[in-house]
């Protein structure tokens, strides 16, 4: 099946700094989801984005399927954004049937 | 947010009893998954639903059936709880299969004694 990395595995950064988080696979997708799990353990949509950039606020992604990798990049971190990042993707997995794979995940601590 | 609701949402049972999970939704999307999510190895499915009555199974399926009498309802059932399956499972919706975009269920934390 197809393999979903992240990187890095944890980050700590200051708040106010930036970071990117990438996540590279290994096969053409049909889509590519971002989210971030609170410390609560809920599971936040941030971005659909199977190709192209999209922005939402200190957020945003960027997706180059043709070269099977995508990023998300964190602007002015702040303590809320602490938790974890996941990377899934869709792969068809045939008899008109879909998977959604997710990475293993960025843990991302903001510090004060 | 999308409105997906889980029941319980913790539990602690003992080896050998059966545990039933429930997913409600009011979004009427077709598409429900079940997922559980283990320390290092993220989020797996385990099975799927794309209609009333119609199930699929997905990568850790063993030990799990699945039913959907109606389109806002599905149940995830263990038919004879192991330590193995203490886990964090969450359900999932979706509009469409391939291209739709999943949202995510508050998740249930399932302790097997």
């Amino acid at each position: 099946g197809i393999q979903v990395e992240q990187s890095p595995p944890d980050l700590i950064l200051q708040e106010g700094a930036n970071s990117t988080l990438r996540c590279n696979f290994s096969d053409s997708v049909n889509n590519l989801q971002w989210f971030h799990q609170n410390p609560w353990g809920q599971l936040i949509n941030l971005f659909y984005i199977p190709s192209g950039t999209k922005q939402n606020g200190r957020l945003s992604a960027t997706t180059v399927a043709t070269e099977r990798y995508s990023l998300l990049y964190i602007s002015s971190s702040q303590t809320t954004d602490s938790g974890v990042y996941f990377c899934a993707v869709v792969t068809y997995s045939g008899a008109g049937s879909y998977q959604l794979t997710f990475g293993k995940g960025t843990k991302l601590s903001v510090i004060p | 947010d999308a409105g997906i609701t889980q029941s319980p949402r913790h539990k602690v049972t003992e080896t050998g009893t059966p545990v039933t999970l429930r997913c409600h939704q009011t979004e009427n999307h077709r598409y429900m998954y079940w997922y559980r999510q283990d320390p290092g190895h993220g989020l797996r499915l385990i099975h799927y639903s794309y209609g009333v009555k119609d199930t699929d199974k997905g990568e850790v399926s063993d030990g799990y059936s699945v039913s959907r009498s109606k389109t806002e309802d599905f149940l995830l059932t263990l038919e004879s709880a192991t330590s193995s399956q203490t886990s964090v499972y969450f359900c999932a919706i979706s509009e469409r299969p391939g291209d739709g975009e999943q949202f995510f269920g508050p998740g249930t934390r399932l302790t097997v004694l």
